[in-house]
């Protein structure tokens, strides 16, 4: 499995939109990103997932590079509810490398009011 | 919302005692993982079942750890002779992999926080 790097910790006001940044400079070719949060006593949330350009959902949006050593997480506008850590993963889907997944330290996001 | 869900949520016990965690994950979900996670730190995996069928376990997982799935829907994890480092959150995740290739993201309980006393 790749080897993922992201920043320990980010904080950002409330209503801000927020860029986390995460490094995967040895990502195989079939291997897709996936980014989860966690709050404090429960389990990782899924978020969002991508392979390659920008992917978009109701939560956040996804920016992967044509070279796809890295991705962006992008949250806009967040609120005191946004805190928490945020995983970036990097796996395969299709050949079965997925099953398990390795998470890094997270990036620990505190939303200031 | 029949998501995946763990049992219990908070376990106290006292060292040398042996402890059972129950995961019940998405119905149509073939695949169920267990992770360990301690503070400040992702979780890390420990196994991982298709159906019934265990098919992977980390080095974590020691002879006083074992994992059940008997018919490919819920599960249990048991810790024999608990100590001291195996207090952490035990979580439970499950997926979708299709038979023709491919696995959507994992699902995740909110887990059982084991301490031991």
């Amino acid at each position: 499995l790749a080897k993922t790097t992201q920043p320990i910790s980010m904080d950002s006001y409330e209503g801000q939109e927020v860029n986390i940044t995460c490094s995967h400079n040895n990502i195989a070719t079939n291997d897709y990103i996936t980014w989860y949060q966690q709050f404090p006593s429960q389990g990782p949330r899924f978020i969002i997932q991508g392979y390659k350009t920008k992917v978009t959902n109701e939560v956040a949006s996804l920016f992967i590079p044509a070279d796809r050593k890295s991705s962006t997480l992008s949250l806009p506008r967040v609120s005191l509810s946004d805190t928490a850590v945020y995983y970036c993963l990097v796996g395969d889907l299709y050949s079965g490398g997925y099953q398990k997944v390795t998470f890094g330290t997270g990036t620990k996001l505190q939303v200031i009011p | 919302d029949t998501g995946v869900s763990q049992d219990p949520r908070h376990k106290i016990t006292k060292r040398g005692q042996n402890v059972t965690f129950r995961c019940d994950p998405i119905s149509e979900h073939n695949r169920l993982y267990w992770y360990r996670q301690t503070l400040g730190q992702g979780p890390e995996f420990l196994t991982y079942f298709q159906n019934e069928a265990q098919l992977e376990k980390s080095r974590l997982l020691s002879d006083r750890f074992s994992a059940e799935r008997p018919k490919g829907s819920f599960s249990t994890l048991e810790i024999q002779r608990t100590e001291q480092g195996d207090s952490a959150m035990y979580l439970c995740a499950s997926s979708l992999a299709h038979v023709t290739g491919g696995n959507q993201p994992q699902h995740f309980g909110d887990g059982t926080r084991l301490s031991i006393l």
